[in-house]
C-alpha cells in the first residue's frame, strides 16, 4: 500500500520567516495531494491541495510544488504568522476505485512573534 | 449548517464499558469515514463505507463494529472498551477520490 513520510516532524520558526514542509510517497500511482492544518483541539482542514497534472499551486501565502519523477512534494507558508501555528498533515490518494488517503505523520508548526 | 458533525465531542468512560459515537453529513457525498489520532496526533484510518457499503476495513480489533444506517451517518460502535482505545476520533466525509472533509471529532478517554 501507499506510505508516505513527512518531514520535519516539528518546524520553528520567527514571524514573517518562510516555513517548508516535506512530503514523499512510495505509490506512482498515486495522483492526489492534499495538506490540511489542524489547529490545536480542532478538526484537520484543508488548506491546498495538487493534482499530478500540475507541478505547482498558490493561494495567496500558501504554495505546494509536485515532483512526480521523485514522488515528492511539498507546502510552502511565506510570511509566517503566529496564527499560522499548527499541526500540518500531507496526504496522498490514489484515483482508482474508493481508495482513501494516506497521511504522513504531521509537523508541528510553531511561529514566534 | 454544520457541515459533518459528530456527538458526542467529549466521552469518559470505563474499560469494558461499550459505547457509540454518531456521525452525519450534510454534504450529500456518497462516502463516509473513521479515523482514530492517536496522542502523538497520528491520522489512522479505520473503516471506509459508500453508500451504505463497507469498502475498507483496516486491522482494526472486531471489538469496532461501523454501522451506516443510511449514506449520510455513520456510526461506530466499540465494545468491550480498553485503555488502548483513548484517542480521538474523526469522522469524515467526501464524494469519492476528492477532497475529504472531517468532522469536529469525539475525544475518548477510557479510564
Amino acid at each position: 500500500g501507499e506510505n508516505v513520510e513527512q518531514h520535519p516532524s516539528t518546524l520553528s520558526v520567527q514571524e514573517g520567516d518562510s516555513a517548508v514542509i516535506k512530503c514523499t510517497y512510495s505509490d506512482s500511482a498515486s495522483n492526489y495531494f492534499p495538506w490540511y492544518k489542524q489547529e490545536l483541539g480542532k478538526r484537520p482542514q484543508l488548506i491546498i491541495d495538487i493534482r499530478s497534472n500540475v507541478g505547482e499551486k498558490k493561494d495567496q501565502r500558501i504554495a505546494v510544488t509536485l515532483n512526480k519523477t521523485a514522488k515528492h512534494f511539498s507546502l510552502h507558508i511565506t510570511e509566517t504568522q503566529p496564527e499560522d501555528s499548527a499541526v500540518y498533515f500531507c496526504a496522498a490518494s490514489k484515483p482508482s476505485g474508493y481508495s482513501t488517503l494516506t497521511f504522513g505523520k504531521g509537523t508541528m508548526l510553531l511561529v514566534s512573534p | 449548517d454544520t457541515a459533518v458533525s459528530q456527538t458526542p465531542k467529549y466521552l469518559v468512560t470505563q474499560m469494558g464499558n461499550d459505547k457509540s459515537i454518531k456521525c452525519e453529513q450534510n454534504l450529500g457525498h456518497d462516502t463516509m469515514y473513521w479515523y482514530k489520532q492517536d496522542s502523538k496526533k497520528f491520522l489512522k484510518i479505520m473503516f471506509s463505507y459508500n453508500n451504505k457499503e463497507l469498502i475498507i476495513n483496516e486491522t482494526v480489533p472486531n471489538r469496532f463494529s461501523p454501522k451506516s444506517p443510511d449514506k449520510a451517518h455513520l456510526n461506530l460502535h466499540i465494545n468491550s472498551l480498553e485503555l488502548g482505545d483513548s484517542a480521538v476520533y474523526f469522522c469524515a466525509s467526501s464524494e469519492v477520490g476528492v477532497t475529504q472533509y472531517f468532522g469536529p471529532g469525539t475525544r475518548l478517554l477510557v479510564l
